[in-house]
C-alpha cells in the first residue's frame, strides 16, 4: 500500500514553454502533499505544500507564479512550470501524506526529470 | 526550527563490513527522524523512522538506527553492506507536533560499497 506515482518519469521541452507534472497517490487519499526540487547530487529542497481543496503553501524563495501547484483532489496534484527556462530543469519530487493513517510518514513519487533546452 | 546534518557526504566501505553514516540533528521539539534511500534517478524510500517510541529502530534491508537524545544523533547502520546497498541515504527531521508538517534532509551521505 501507500504507493505514490508521478507522470511523466521524464520530460524535454523547449524554453518558453510549459510543463505539467502529476501526482497521484494510488491507494490511500492524501490530504496533503509536497512538492520538491533536487540538483544533481543534492538534497530535497521543499517548494511547496498543498493541501486538497485549498491554495499551496511556498517555500521562500520560490515563485509561485512560476511553479503553479493545484491539489484539485483527495489523490491527484499537479506541478506546472510555466515559462520554462534551462534552470528549471531538475529532478521534481513529490510526495502524499494521508492523515487518516499514518500522520507520521511521507510515501514519496518515482520523480520527474525535467530538462529544458 | 529543525535541521540535520549528515557528516561525510562520501562513505566507502568494503563487501561485508560495517555501515555507519552519520546524522545530527536539531529541533526546538521533540523530533521525529527519519532514514531514506535513494538509488538513481528514482525518489526516495523510507527505511526506518523514530516516532517517540523505542529509541533503537529497525528498518528494511537489515539497517537500523539509533536515538540518542544526549547526542542528538540518530546514526544508521548495517552490521555488513551487500553491494546492492550503494545508494544516496539521506536523513531527515520533521517535529512531533502537528500534522503532515514537512521534512527537512540532510544534504544526503553517498555509500559506495567495494568488492
Amino acid at each position: 500500500g501507500a504507493v505514490v506515482s508521478q507522470h511523466p518519469s521524464w520530460v524535454i521541452c523547449k524554453s518558453g514553454t510549459s510543463v505539467k507534472i502529476e501526482c497521484r497517490s494510488l491507494d490511500f487519499q492524501a490530504t496533503t502533499m509536497f512538492w520538491y526540487r533536487q540538483f544533481p547530487k543534492q538534497s530535497l529542497m521543499l517548494m511547496a505544500t498543498s493541501n486538497e481543496g485549498s491554495k499551496a503553501t511556498y517555500e521562500q524563495g520560490v515563485e509561485k507564479d512560476k511553479f503553479l501547484i493545484n491539489h484539485a483532489s483527495l489523490t491527484l496534484s499537479t506541478l506546472t512550470v510555466t515559462s520554462a527556462h534551462p534552470e528549471d530543469s531538475s529532478f521534481y519530487i513529490c510526495s502524499a501524506s494521508n492523515l487518516a493513517g499514518d500522520a507520521y510518514e511521507q510515501y514519496f513519487g518515482p520523480g520527474t526529470r525535467l530538462t529544458v533546452t | 526550527a529543525q535541521s540535520v546534518t549528515q557528516l561525510g557526504s562520501h562513505v566507502s566501505v568494503s563487501e561485508g563490513a560495517l555501515v555507519l553514516l552519520r546524522c545530527n540533528y536539531s529541533s526546538s521539539v521533540p523530533p521525529y527522524l527519519f532514514w531514506y534511500v535513494q538509488y538513481p534517478n528514482q525518489g526516495l524510500q523510507l527505511l526506518l523512522k523514530y516516532t517517540s517510541a523505542a529509541t533503537l529502530v529497525k528498518g528494511i534491508n537489515g539497517f537500523e538506527a539509533e536515538f540518542k537524545k544526549s547526542e542528538t544523533s540518530f546514526h544508521l547502520t548495517k552490521p555488513s553492506a551487500h553491494m546492492s546497498d550503494a545508494a544516496e541515504y539521506f536523513c531527515a527531521v520533521r517535529k512531533s507536533t502537528g500534522t503532515a508538517s514537512k521534512l527537512t534532509f540532510g544534504t544526503g551521505t553517498r555509500l559506495q560499497v567495494t568488492l
